[in-house]
C-alpha cells in the first residue's frame, strides 16, 4: 500500500522559504500527478499546485503564482514544494496528495501525507 | 476557476438519523464523453488529514461505509449520511476535479452529534 510521508513541522521568519518534502513508499511515485493543499488553522482546504513527475510539468493556482515552486525528483521518489516570501498569513498545515483517476491528468486525492506544520513567526 | 458551495455550513443529527450535505459548482462538472461528473467528497476528523469518501460523484472508496453515498450531477451534488455514528462527527468537503490541472474544494460542513 501507498504510503506519503512528509517532512517534519518548520518554524519560519517573514520573507524567508520553505520546503516541504513527500516520500512516496510501497508502490509506483512517476505514474500519478501529486497534489499540495494548505490549511490553515480552523480554515478549509485550499489546493495550491501540482505535479506529474513522469512528465515533470507542475501547475499552480493563480494565488501562489510566483511564490510556489513545486518539484519531483522520481530516483527518490519524492516530492517537494517550496513556499517564498513567507508571510504570517503562511501558517498552515501544508499536504501532499495522490491524484487517482482514469488517467493521469486528473482525479480524487486518494492517499494523502500526515501533513506538515509551518509556522511563520519573527 | 470553478467556485464550489456548500450548504449548510453546520449541521447537528442525533445518532441514527440522516444527515444531509449539499455542494454546487459554478459551472457543469459532467463530462459528456464519459458521462462522468467530476466530484469527490471527503471527511476530516480533528488532527487528522482528509479521507476520500466518494469519487465520481457516487463511486464509494474501498472501505468506505455503506452509510456514505453520493448523489447529483452537473452543478448539483449531495452527500448522504443515511444513520449517523458517533465517529462521523466531522467536517466534509467537496470538490471539483473538473477543470484539471486546477482544483478547488467548498468551504466544509461541521456535522455534530445533536
Amino acid at each position: 500500500q501507498v504510503q506519503l510521508v512528509q517532512s517534519g513541522a518548520e518554524v519560519k521568519k517573514p520573507g524567508s522559504s520553505v520546503k516541504v518534502s513527500c516520500k512516496a513508499s510501497g508502490g509506483t511515485f512517476s505514474s500519478y500527478a501529486i497534489s499540495w493543499v494548505r490549511q490553515a488553522p480552523g480554515q478549509g482546504l485550499e489546493w495550491m499546485g501540482g505535479i506529474i513527475p513522469i512528465f515533470g510539468t507542475a501547475n499552480y493556482a493563480q494565488k501562489f503564482q510566483g511564490r510556489v515552486t513545486i518539484t519531483a525528483d522520481e530516483s527518490t521518489s519524492t516530492a517537494y514544494m517550496e513556499l517564498s516570501s513567507l508571510r504570517s498569513e503562511d501558517t498552515a498545515v501544508y499536504y501532499c496528495a495522490r491524484v487517482e483517476g482514469d488517467d493521469i491528468l486528473t482525479g480524487a486525492f486518494d492517499i494523502w501525507g500526515q501533513g506538515t506544520m509551518v509556522t511563520v513567526s519573527s | 476557476d470553478i467556485v464550489m458551495t456548500q450548504s449548510p455550513d453546520s449541521l447537528a443529527v442525533s445518532l441514527g438519523e440522516r444527515a444531509t450535505i449539499n455542494c454546487k459548482s459554478s459551472q457543469s462538472v459532467l463530462y459528456s464523453s464519459n458521462n462522468k461528473n467530476y466530484l469527490a467528497w471527503y471527511q476530516q476528523k480533528p488532527g487528522q488529514p482528509p479521507k476520500l469518501l466518494i469519487y465520481w460523484a457516487s463511486t464509494r472508496e474501498s472501505g468506505v461505509p455503506d452509510r456514505f453515498s453520493g448523489s447529483g450531477s452537473g452543478t448539483d451534488f449531495t452527500l448522504t449520511i443515511s444513520s449517523l455514528q458517533a465517529e462521523d462527527v466531522a467536517v466534509y468537503y467537496c470538490q471539483q476535479y473538473y477543470s484539471t490541472p486546477l482544483f478547488t474544494f467548498g468551504p466544509g460542513t461541521k456535522v455534530d452529534i445533536k
